[in-house]
């Protein structure tokens, strides 16, 4: 069965150092997005794409995140300087497209800033 | 940002109990899906309800929307212990052009046996 590939699994830096997270989609999947989970809660939508293009990213801090999709397949999410409040659980997900249906999430990158 | 206020927080029951699980908000959705995440993994899609007043059923579990599409309900029957994990409600905002999840807070469930 087709997953959502992610890594590292598990990453552990000190802060004002920079990250990076890789998400590989669902093979044909257009739509994919990336969340941040703190443990035991809910997980806040950092940002959407739309194939290569980018649908929200409201809630994504420009100062020290930065994401991209540029082929439209696998996507990068890349923190700079990392702060010890971006320790947290990263999700990607995909969908078939944007319009609705399921999310199928990745194992996700747990992310530890000291 | 709409918000999804999940309660209780955190359940703790011995097999066989029955429990419910309220997912609330002041918005009203298009649609609501509900996840089961379990340590160590992503959420896993449970079932979607779309319609006002639905009703849906997956073995012992039972969903239902809302009239006005502002919240929903999760009722476990004769929970076992392989129902513990974080259940995640997840509303589609209704005033966007495309599918913008918005999830709830989270009810983290402890069956015993």
């Amino acid at each position: 069965e087709a997953e959502v590939a992610q890594s590292p699994r598990y990453k552990i830096t000190e802060k004002s150092q920079a990250v990076a997270f890789w998400c590989d989609p669902i093979s044909g999947h257009a739509t994919l997005y990336w969340y941040r989970q703190i443990l035991g809660q809910g997980p806040e939508l950092l940002v959407q794409f739309q194939d290569e293009s980018v649908v929200d990213d409201s809630q994504l801090p420009k100062d020290r995140f930065s994401a991209e999709r540029l082929k439209g397949v696998d996507s990068t999410l890349k923190i700079q300087p990392a702060e010890l409040g971006d320790s947290a659980m990263y999700l990607c997900a995909s969908s078939r497209d944007r319009n609705t249906g399921e999310l199928f999430f990745g194992e996700g990158s747990r992310l530890t800033v000291l | 940002t709409q918000l999804l206020e999940q309660s209780p927080q955190f359940l703790s029951i011995q097999e066989g109990e029955n429990l419910t699980v309220y997912c609330n908000s002041s918005s009203v959705f298009s649609s609501l899906q509900w996840y089961r995440q379990e340590p160590g993994e992503g959420p896993v899609l449970l079932v979607t309800v779309v319609t006002g007043g639905e009703v849906k059923k997956l073995k012992r579990l039972t969903f239902q929307f809302g009239d006005a599409r502002k919240d929903s309900s999760l009722h476990i029957t004769a929970a076992q212990p392989g129902d513990t994990g974080l259940y995640l409600c997840a509303g589609d905002d209704v005033n966007t052009g495309f599918q913008k999840l918005v999830f709830g807070t989270g009810t983290r469930l402890l069956v015993s046996p």
